[in-house]
């Protein structure tokens, strides 16, 4: 599977945007890009997924680049409870999940 | 929707010793995945079960480890003997294979088992 690149950690203020980089540059036209994020003694909860275009569900929106070789993912209002390890993950379809080290994002109140 | 189900949640054993791990997925989830997350890293796939299927079993160190689904519904993953470098989180998640790439690929943890080998 082709490698990620995030920042080991973030720290943001409270109810003011996050926006988590990763890089990709590997990445093949099979690809999706996948976040997770692991909350304190949790385990990993899927946040949003993308292939090309931009997305955006209630949690958060990613942004991909044109070349797909880097994306972003945007809290647009970070909560205490958005405080978690954020994972950048490229997977194919049925392919298993490898994490890496993910960013920790530290949310100051 | 009732989530991932693991027990026990937390475990404390000796090296040498025997553990086992029990994983109950979302009703209806026919793949099935045990993670080993050692503390300051990411979860690492130990293996991969489609129904009681084995999918994926290239990092699960089968010479200590063991994995089972028999009725392809809940499964077990057994230490035997444990080392101290055991010691760590063990995930269960579940997925329902679905429209690929979409969010049938999707999946869902459960809390965790927190392994401790002294």
């Amino acid at each position: 599977d082709a490698k990620t690149t995030q920042p080991n950690s973030m720290e943001s203020n409270e109810e003011e945007p996050v926006h988590l980089p990763c890089n990709h540059s590997t990445i093949s036209g099979t690809d999706y890009i996948h976040w997770y994020r692991q909350l304190p003694s949790q385990g990993p909860e899927y946040v949003i997924h993308g292939l090309t275009s931009n997305v955006n569900n209630r949690m958060a929106s990613l942004a991909i680049a044109e070349d797909r070789k880097s994306s972003t993912l945007i809290l647009h209002r970070a909560t205490l409870r958005d405080a978690a390890v954020y994972y950048c993950i490229l997977k194919a379809a049925g392919n298993k999940l490898t994490f890496g080290g993910g960013t920790r994002v530290l949310v100051k109140p | 929707e009732a989530g991932v189900a693991q027990s026990p949640r937390y475990k404390i054993i000796e090296k040498r010793q025997s553990v086992a791990f029990w994983c109950n997925p979302i009703s209806g989830h026919a793949t099935l995945y045990w993670y080993q997350q050692i503390l300051g890293q990411g979860p690492k796939l130990l293996i991969q079960f489609q129904n009681n299927g084995v999918v994926d079993d290239s990092q699960l160190p089968k010479d200590r480890f063991s994995a089972e689904r028999l009725k392809g519904v809940d499964s077990t993953l057994k230490i035997q003997p444990a080392k101290l470098e055991d010691s760590a989180v063990y995930l269960c998640a579940s997925s329902h294979p679905g429209l690929a790439g979409g969010r049938g690929d999707t999946q869902y943890f459960g809390p965790g088992t927190r392994l401790t080998v002294l």
